[in-house]
C-alpha cells in the first residue's frame, strides 16, 4: 500500500514532442505529490507539485494531471526540448510524515 | 541562495576506514536529511533532523553515524562500512520537517567503499 508505482522505465522523444510519465498509488492517505527531476551527477531537484483538490496544475511547459478516483497522476512536458533529458522521479507523501514515498523513476531522453 | 553544498563530491575508502561527509545550508532551514542513492534508484531516506534534533533514523545500520552541530551542518560519520554501501549520499534540507515542505538536494558525494 506504501508502493507509488511509475511507467515506463525509459523513454525516448524527438525534440518538440511531449513526454509522458505515469505513477499509481493504492494508500488514499497520501495527499502530496511532488516530481523531481534529476540530471546525472546532480541531486533531486523539485520540478512541480500538486495536492489532491486540483486534478491539474501548469507551470510553464510542465503539467501534471491528477485523477484521484483512479489513484493516477502523470506528468506531461510539452514541446520537450534535448535539456530535458533526466531521470524524472514522481512521490507521495501524507501529513504526519517525514517522508516520501518515491517512484522507480523514469529514464527521459529528448532526441535533437 | 537556494545551495546546499556536500563535500567531498567522490570518496574511496577501505572497509576499517573512517571517514565523514559533510553538508551545509545557508537557507535558514530547520530540518535536514540523508539519502542514500543506489544507480538507477530513487533515493532512500536514512535521516532527518528536525531543529537539530534527529527526528527520523530508518533502521539504518550504526556504522553510519549522522551528526547536526548547528542549524546549517549536517555531518554522516562512516565506519567499517561494507562495499554494499557503495553509493550516492545526498543531502537535503527543507524549511521544516514535513513532505509539503520543497526538499533542496546537495549534488551529493558518490562514495566507493573497496
Amino acid at each position: 500500500q506504501q508502493q507509488v508505482k511509475q511507467s515506463p522505465q525509459s523513454l525516448i522523444v524527438q525534440k518538440g514532442g511531449i513526454s509522458i510519465i505515469n505513477c499509481a498509488y493504492e494508500n488514499t492517505a497520501f495527499d502530496y505529490f511532488p516530481w523531481y527531476q534529476q540530471f546525472p551527477g546532480k541531486g533531486p531537484a523539485l520540478l512541480i507539485a500538486i495536492r489532491p483538490d486540483v486534478s491539474e496544475k501548469k507551470e510553464g511547459r510542465f503539467t501534471i494531471s491528477f485523477n484521484k478516483s483512479a489513484k493516477q497522476f502523470s506528468l506531461h512536458i510539452m514541446d520537450s526540448q534535448p535539456g530535458d533529458s533526466a531521470t524524472y522521479f514522481c512521490a507521495a507523501s501524507y501529513s504526519g510524515t517525514y517522508k516520501y514515498i518515491f517512484g522507480t523513476g523514469t529514464r527521459l531522453k529528448v532526441l535533437a | 541562495d537556494t545551495e546546499v553544498t556536500q563535500t567531498p563530491k567522490h570518496l574511496v575508502m577501505g572497509m576499517t576506514n573512517k571517514k565523514s561527509l559533510k553538508c551545509e545550508q545557508h537557507m535558514g532551514h530547520r530540518a535536514m536529511y540523508w539519502y542514500k542513492q543506489k544507480a538507477k534508484k530513487p533515493p532512500e531516506l536514512m535521516f532527518v533532523y528536525s531543529y537539530e534534533k534527529l527526528s527520523i533514523n530508518e533502521s539504518v545500520p550504526s556504522r553510519f553515524s549522522p551528526e547536526c552541530p548547528n542549524s546549517s551542518l549536517l555531518n554522516l560519520h562512516l565506519h567499517a562500512l561494507q562495499p554494499e554501501d557503495s553509493a550516492l549520499y545526498l543531502c537535503a534540507s527543507s524549511q521544516v520537517a514535513t513532505p509539503q515542505e520543497t526538499q533542496y538536494f546537495g549534488p551529493g558525494t558518490r562514495l566507493l567503499v573497496l
